[in-house]
């Protein structure tokens, strides 16, 4: 049974680098299957991320593509998110995701609450 | 720019009614819809694929229709774990993936 558990800060400060991690367990991500971001602002929808596929090929929300960085670590059997240029829009509870045949998210994570705040 | 639009934003009834929650796309989507369901404090969990398949473990009272730019969601009779809100999701344009805005279905 696959389970995915993010990682990272509660908070950060606006112009900063927001890196999350999040731990795949219950299956090899080299194995296949893609690997999503999602995130919700307090009180309001989801909006995705980001998204990649086992071999490296990364997909962005074009809102979000210049200051987004999916990555996987092979190793660790986990993918992480680099998000720039932070501002208190960025505040929202960040959920990573398997994400079946790019088409939806079929296991997510319990997600990780993040604030941008000085 | 593609849009997907849920109505009613939010939602009053009472065990065993009937509900139904609509989601229209903008353009042409042919059955490239997810619903979701999230309760407080928890992540969404997917409810339906492709406009009207169940997923995994849900109950029957989920249903899902439609096709092109209009789909529906109705819980046939409500359950007291069913009041949560529901999204509703885009994937026609891969690889971007578009979510509605919610509809939270209350207790009256």
């Amino acid at each position: 049974q696959v389970q995915l558990q993010e990682s990272g800060p509660a908070l950060v400060k606006p112009s900063e680098t927001l890196s999350l991690t999040c731990a795949v367990s219950g299956y090899s991500i080299n194995a296949g299957y893609y690997w999503g971001w999602i995130r919700q602002p307090p009180g309001r929808g989801l909006e995705w991320i980001a998204t990649i596929f086992h071999n490296g090929n990364s997909y962005y929300n074009p809102s979000l593509e210049s200051r987004a960085t999916i990555s996987l670590e092979m190793s660790k059997n986990e993918f992480s998110l680099k998000l720039t240029s932070l501002t208190a829009a960025d505040t929202a509870i960040y959920y990573c995701a398997s994400q079946q045949w790019l088409v939806r998210f079929d296991v997510w994570g319990q997600g990780t609450t993040v604030t941008v705040s000085s | 720019d593609f849009r997907m639009t849920q109505s009613p934003p939010s939602l009053s009834a009472s065990v065993g009614d009937r509900v139904t929650i609509t989601c229209q796309a903008s353009e042409d989507i042919t059955t490239h819809l997810n619903w979701y369901q999230q309760k407080p404090r928890e992540p969404p969990k997917l409810l339906i694929s492709d406009a009207s398949n169940l997923a995994t473990g849900v109950p029957s009272r989920f249903r899902g229709g439609g096709s092109v730019t209009d789909f529906t969601l109705t819980i046939t009779s409500l359950h007291p774990e069913d009041f949560a809100t529901y999204y509703c999701q885009s994937y026609d344009n891969l690889p971007s993936i578009t979510f509605g805005q919610g509809t939270r279905l209350e207790m009256k």
